[in-house]
């Protein structure tokens, strides 16, 4: 079965420092990938997605996130984090093979950043 | 405004019971699924359904019992065989083929 793992359970940071938030996946066909975040209190929101095209993908709030096939991995980065960044963060995988619509997800980034 | 409506946002039953969370959508999506998301355990898909009156298990479905007699609706009933069932639960709908899962609110159940 796929697996998404994101090795970073919590993180913490001081504003305007960069982040980099890891995750990997084991699925060995094509992948749609994404990445979630959950502001507290709110429900989840897309950050970005990757479908096909240009490995490196930007997102909304300055997020962006590379996906480096040989490595099985999507990792999510801002140059600048923010105070409002603090929030938990699933990176989130699809196999683009119509064999399902299943979305498996990792467990998890919890990111505080400190004002 | 379109999106996905879970309802209740809190939930209490007593053990032993069984209990249905409501999640409807007005998105036009085909594909209805719901999570539980656990500290620590992320997401787990519990059961999918990509048309109505078909549904898949998930990774965790155990406990569990879905219906899509609706396209709209997804109704989740989480019964006294789901031996951990205090949890939060999400349900999220697509477009087939897949583009990007809309979330709903979630319902927090509590079993005491």
């Amino acid at each position: 079965a796929q697996s998404v793992s994101q090795h970073n359970h919590h993180v913490i940071l001081s504003e305007a420092a960069s982040l980099e938030l890891g995750c990997n996946y084991s699925y060995g066909g094509t992948v749609n990938l994404f990445w979630y975040v959950q502001y507290p209190g709110q429900h989840l929101q897309l950050l970005l997605k990757y479908f096909s095209g240009d490995p490196l993908v930007k997102g909304i709030k300055g997020f962006e996130a590379e996906f480096i096939k040989s490595k099985f991995s999507f990792n999510l980065r801002k140059p600048s984090v923010q105070w409002s960044d603090t929030a938990e963060y699933f990176c989130a995988v699809n196999p683009n093979n119509n064999a399902g619509n299943m979305l498996t997800f990792g467990g998890g980034t919890r990111l505080m950043v400190k004002p | 405004d379109g999106g996905i409506t879970q309802s209740p946002k809190y939930l209490f039953r007593k053990e032993g019971q069984n209990v249905t969370l409501s999640c409807e959508q007005n998105l036009n999506h085909d594909a209805m699924y719901w999570y539980r998301q656990d500290p620590g355990q992320g997401l787990r898909l519990i059961y999918y359904s990509q048309i109505v009156n078909d549904f898949q298990k998930g990774d965790i479905a155990e406990g569990y019992s879905v219906s899509r007699e609706k396209k709209e609706s997804f109704p989740l009933t989480v019964t006294s065989a789901q031996k951990n069932p205090t949890a939060f639960y999400l349900c999220a709908s697509t477009f087939v083929p897949y583009t990007e899962a809309f979330f709903g609110q979630g319902t927090r159940l509590t079993v005491v």
